[in-house]
């Protein structure tokens, strides 16, 4: 499973945009980068998914650029409740193991 | 879609005892079930990975006769924390795998338990 490394933590302010990179330089071919999310005492919840290029849904954008070694997740305009940690996990769909790196502590403040 | 759930949320329990835990896939079902535990500020640890009707796969140093993880159906996973410690108090996650997503790596995650061994 290829390893990750995120910044441990982030502050930005409300309304702005913020941008979580993560590193997996020994990412596999068959491997898919997947973003959590997850507030105090629950559990994780999927954000986004992707394998290359850029991947954008509903509530945020996922850029991976062609080497495919690191990918950043984009947040656009924060609110407060997007104070939240924030994993980035790596691995591929017949890998059935999923191991969470120390993840990006975001605080967002007014 | 994709509901996962897990009971109790909460439970306290007396040093020696055994306390279990469910985790249900409400509206899919579920080949692959994980079980995590996390403590304070610190990252989920994925505890041991469960696939219906076999014996689970447990991660390095987690001890298998402490921890008895049944997944009896495609819909439910069990957890028993047998003769729990203090030490044990901990937050317990689980999450599924969805059959047929074969080219999704999304797993869904229940609310967790928090369990306090006083």
């Amino acid at each position: 499973l290829a390893k990750t490394t995120q910044p441990i933590s982030m502050d930005s302010y409300e309304g702005q945009e913020v941008n979580i990179t993560c590193s997996h330089n020994n990412i596999a071919t068959n491997d898919y980068i997947t973003w959590y999310q997850q507030f105090p005492s629950q559990g994780p919840r999927f954000i986004i998914q992707g394998y290359k290029t850029k991947v954008t849904n509903e509530v945020a954008s996922l850029f991976i650029p062609a080497d495919r070694k690191s990918s950043t997740l984009s947040l656009p305009r924060v609110s407060l409740s997007d104070t939240a940690v924030y994993y980035c996990l790596v691995g591929s769909s017949g890998g059935f193991k999923t191991i969470f790196g120390a993840g990006t502590r975001l605080f967002v403040k007014a | 879609g994709a509901v996962v759930s897990q009971h109790p949320s909460r439970v306290i329990c007396k040093s020696g005892t055994s306390v279990k835990i469910e985790c249900r896939s409400l509206d899919f079902q579920a080949t692959t079930m994980f079980w995590y535990r996390q403590f304070p500020k610190q990252s989920l640890m994925l505890m041991a990975t469960s696939n219906e009707g076999s014996k689970a796969t447990y991660e390095q140093g987690v001890e298998k006769d402490k921890f008895l993880i049944n997944h009896a159906s495609l819909t439910l996973s069990t957890l028993t924390v047998t003769s729990a410690h203090p030490e044990d108090s901990s937050f317990y996650i689980c999450s599924a795998r969805r059959q047929g997503d074969q080219y999704s790596y999304e797993q869904y995650f229940g609310p967790g338990t928090r369990l306090t061994v006083t």
